[in-house]
């Protein structure tokens, strides 16, 4: 079955205490993103990657880390995370074949950081 | 930047037809997407433009008109299971980031 996966699903955890989602998808799509869902502000992008060893900053990339080692896995990576990063975050891959675009999203990770 | 507008709210009647506007600015276009989400759930793809014009996809068609910045997705037939929140995302830029709207909340109602 297509898909992308997310671990874990629900974190509570620590200010300052580093932590590590991690994001895989088995379709072998190149592009791939993290977002972070806040309510009354839709889904902001965190980074993304256009395949392996190449990634970007989205619009909220402060306080995040990422990396794309292999073409299948993106892990988000917070080094010291504080209060203002408690979100549902999702991770995305997207195919694009003849001017269409296909992003399919995981089913999301709620972190809370006290 | 990147910004976008969507009608934060939407009420329409079941069986009707409802159309959610997204209008958008920003350098580099590539293409505009959207996208559902239903309470607690993850954001599910609908439709894609890369070009102008009209992409049908079921009871959900999508349209975009580069030359003005403007695009809206057409949802007949509504269904009581179409109550979500509506996302458009424009993806733009040399290395094709994504930006979201905040989001159109449809209900239908009986």
């Amino acid at each position: 079955e297509a898909q992308v996966t997310q671990n874990p699903r629900y974190l509570i955890t620590v200010t300052g205490k580093k932590l590590t989602v991690t994001c895989s998808q088995n379709m072998n799509h190149e592009y791939m993103s993290w977002y972070r869902q806040d309510p009354g502000l839709g889904l902001r992008q965190i980074y993304y990657s256009m395949n392996v060893e190449v990634t970007d900053k989205g619009d909220v990339p402060e306080g995040y880390k990422v990396s794309r080692k292999e073409k299948r896995n993106f892990p988000l990576i917070l080094e010291s995370p504080s209060p203002n990063q408690t979100s549902l975050y999702f991770c995305a891959s997207s195919r694009t074949e003849n001017f269409q675009e296909t992003q399919y999203f995981g089913p999301g990770t709620r972190l809370l950081v006290l | 930047g990147q910004s976008l507008e969507q009608p934060s709210e939407v009420t329409a009647v079941e069986g009707a037809i409802v159309q959610i506007n997204c209008t958008y600015q920003t350098s580099g276009f590539y293409g505009l997407s959207w996208y559902q989400q239903h309470d607690g759930g993850a954001p599910t793809f609908l439709s894609y433009n890369g070009l102008d014009g009209l992409e049908e996809t079921g009871r959900f068609s999508s349209f975009l008109s580069r030359s003005d910045s403007y695009g809206y997705l057409l949802l007949q037939e509504l269904q009581m299971k179409d109550s979500a929140s509506y996302f458009c995302a424009v993806k733009s830029g040399g290395y094709q980031k994504v930006t979201f709207g905040t989001g159109t909340k449809l209900q239908v109602i009986p």
